[in-house]
């Protein structure tokens, strides 16, 4: 079956980080660009961040810039998001989307809460 | 960074009747390789999104075909050709021909 697993989600202090992971399964992980997007409580879609297949290229909304980092294992077929200096604002579900020319492939979220 | 813009933002429907909603970008879609990517999203209550259309007209895997898509340029739209108690939640066009891509506000679908 095709699925994205997002994971790494919680709970955490203002100036803090968090690690989220994205397991792909099901098809061939290093094919495909692969996007985060994010979704506050009770608000629309927001694009965070893109790699390409090989991890040579990404690209950060303005404002995670300088505080995430998206990477990859195509080895391992997961993808990860490198969040630090996390802020009120960062709170929401973010998820994982594989993308193959405009046919996208969404995760079901992790949700991250910054609260002290 | 290319901006979208959805109407209406909520649409009462009854039962079996169809359902419209608009979607406009403020530049052109067209990519460099002459596709189109405009898309829409549906995401019913609690759930994550889900693809229905990708580059403005071909329904995707498993979509049911009372949906469709049209449009050129810069005014897309979505249509529900008969409301089904499983399609209420808030649909979403997106662009994805240049990064950043971008979302509209989001269309709210409920029964009347």
């Amino acid at each position: 079956e095709v699925q994205l697993v997002e994971s790494g989600g919680g709970l955490v202090q203002p100036g803090g980080s968090l690690r989220l992971s994205c397991a792909a399964s099901g098809f061939t992980f290093s094919r495909y660009w692969m996007f985060w997007v994010r979704q506050a409580p009770g608000k629309g879609l927001v694009w965070v961040s893109h790699i390409n297949n090989d991890g040579s290229s990404t690209t950060y909304a303005d404002s995670v810039k300088g505080r995430f980092t998206i990477s990859r294992d195509n080895a391992e077929n997961t993808l990860h998001l490198q969040m630090n200096s996390l802020r009120a604002e960062d709170t929401a579900v973010y998820y994982c989307v594989r993308d193959w020319f405009g046919e996208s492939l969404w995760g079901r979220g992790t949700l991250v809460t910054v609260s002290s | 960074d290319i901006v979208m813009t959805q109407t209406p933002l909520s649409s009462p429907v009854t039962l079996g009747q169809p359902a419209s909603i608009s979607c406009r970008s403020s530049q052109g879609l067209v990519h460099g390789d002459g596709n189109t990517y405009l898309n829409w999203l549906q995401q019913r209550p609690g759930q994550p999104p889900r693809l229905l259309i990708y580059k403005i007209s071909n329904r995707f895997s498993g979509v049911p075909d009372r949906f469709s898509g049209s449009g050129t340029g810069t005014d897309f739209t979505l249509k529900i050709s008969r409301v089904e108690a499983e399609d209420v939640g808030v649909y979403y066009c997106m662009q994805s021909t240049q990064i950043p891509w971008s979302f509209g506000q989001g269309t709210k679908v409920e029964i009347k």
